[in-house]
């Protein structure tokens, strides 16, 4: 049974930063590109990151967070990050990661993680 | 401003059949597949549709999905009122090199 658990939520100040994970399990990970999707209090999924599998080191990003937000992968240890740095109020949300399927389409998410950022 | 445009909100009546329309471009969905998910209050989004009109294992046929030009539809037959919850497209977008999704269209089953 594939599972994808998220942690490393909670209150961040604007400007600080926070490392969000997503431990993987009952799929070959290394095998799979991942993605970060989340979702605004009330509002629509927002992409916002991704970085592809078979043990290549692609990564992709949303205009919105390139060059605050980075991702990365540990295959060894089966977890997706998400280092966020210089975060604004508009990065709140719950942060979902998801196994890319066939094609971009996300086959399997995480029950998602909120990071609300304020002072 | 979503990058895929889809109508806010539609409704039917339980046993009715809907559909939900996703407006893109050519570097979207006119050249990658679309993808549909579903949204339940509360809860993660469920892959509901894949490659376009593909369903995963355990998805009913009452939902299909087509794709023509730079659109695509998702339909819902026989309407139950469970299937009440945001719907939203998705896909590449190859001239952004970033994925895409819909604003979401939220299903009212009257």
């Amino acid at each position: 049974e594939v599972q994808l658990l998220e942690s490393g939520g909670g209150l961040v100040q604007p400007g600080g930063s926070r490392r969000l994970s997503c431990a993987a399990s009952g799929f070959t990970f290394i095998s799979y590109a991942m993605t970060w999707v989340r979702q605004a209090p009330g509002k629509g999924l927002e992409w916002v990151s991704a970085i592809s599998g078979g043990g290549g080191i692609s990564t992709y990003y949303a205009e919105s967070v390139r060059g605050r937000f980075t991702i990365s992968r540990d295959n060894s240890d089966n977890i997706l990050y998400l280092q966020m740095n210089s975060l604004r109020a508009e990065d709140t949300a719950i942060y979902y990661c998801a196994k890319k399927g066939s094609n971009w389409a996300y086959d399997f998410w995480g029950q998602g993680i909120l990071v609300t950022v304020s002072s | 401003q979503s990058v895929l445009t889809q109508p806010p909100s539609v409704s039917a009546a339980p046993g009715q059949k809907v559909t939900i329309s996703c407006s893109g471009s050519s570097s979207s969905i006119g050249i990658n597949f679309v993808s549909w998910y579903q949204q339940l209050p509360g809860t993660a989004p469920r892959l509901l549709i894949y490659d376009n009109n593909k369903r995963p294992s355990g998805i009913p046929d009452r939902f299909s999905g087509s794709k023509s030009g730079t659109s695509a539809t998702l339909g819902i037959t026989g309407l139950q009122t469970g299937d009440e919850a945001d719907y939203y497209c998705g896909t590449w977008d190859s001239g952004l090199s970033a994925g895409v999704f819909g604003g979401g269209t939220k299903l009212t089953v009257l």
